[in-house]
């Protein structure tokens, strides 16, 4: 089954411990990116990927790192997670040909 | 960069009756517009999407108009049902597909009133 995962779906933390989200699909995607929603504030996007060792930043990069080693996967880093990072988090994938973003299912992070 | 506006916040109509959903964009670059459609406590899914190329697309109930020279596309959806209601949000993209990355309005909450 065609899919993107992610690991952990829900996770509180305190502020300053560093933290991992974990991404992976299936689809032999190219392209991956990491949102993040807010109330009121839709979709962001934090960082994208077009392909292996190829990142760059999206609209709210402060705060968060990526990794691209393997093409199927696409991991979050929060080095010092603060209160403000709190929020629900997805990522995506597609292919090169630019068809349709798969969301993973989403990571609910709570940092206190 | 790219700034997506999407009115109104919340809609809400009478089961079968219409709902449009408006979104401008300011980058006349953006040639991708794709609408996704978020149930409570679940992941955002593609529900249908416009190239730049093309001014209207429907698919069922569900049609979207783009107007490139005001900047702006909608989203129309005929004789509602309740399944409908959810979280709705329009995107622009300057790559087809987005594929590196999505400018997202604010989404809009549509309610379908039995």
């Amino acid at each position: 089954e065609a899919q993107v995962t992610q690991n952990p779906r829900y996770l509180i933390t305190v502020t300053g411990k560093k933290l991992t989200v974990t991404c992976s699909q299936n689809m032999n995607h190219e392209y991956m990116s990491w949102y993040r929603q807010d109330p009121g504030l839709g979709l962001r996007q934090i960082y994208y990927s077009m392909n292996v060792e190829v990142t760059d930043k999206g609209d709210v990069p402060e705060g968060y790192k990526v990794s691209r080693k393997e093409k199927r996967n696409f991991p979050l880093i929060l080095e010092s997670p603060s209160p403000n990072q709190t929020s629900l988090y997805f990522c995506a994938s597609s292919n090169r040909e630019g068809y349709e973003q798969y969301f993973g299912p989403g990571t609910r992070l709570t940092v206190t | 960069g790219e700034n997506v506006e999407q009115h109104p916040s919340t809609l809400s109509v009478q089961e079968g009756d219409s709902a449009v959903i408006k979104c401008t964009y300011s980058d006349s670059a953006s040639n991708y517009f794709p609408w996704y459609k978020q149930e409570l406590g679940k992941r955002p899914q593609l529900i249908i999407d416009i190239r730049s190329n093309v001014g209207e697309k429907k698919d069922q109930r569900i049609a979207v108009t783009l107007n490139k020279t005001a900047k702006h596309f909608s989203l129309h959806i005929t004789e509602t049902q309740p399944e409908d209601s959810a979280v709705y949000f329009c995107a622009a993209s300057k790559s087809v597909g987005g594929a590196d990355g999505l400018t997202f309005g604010k989404g809009t909450h549509l309610i379908i009133q039995p």
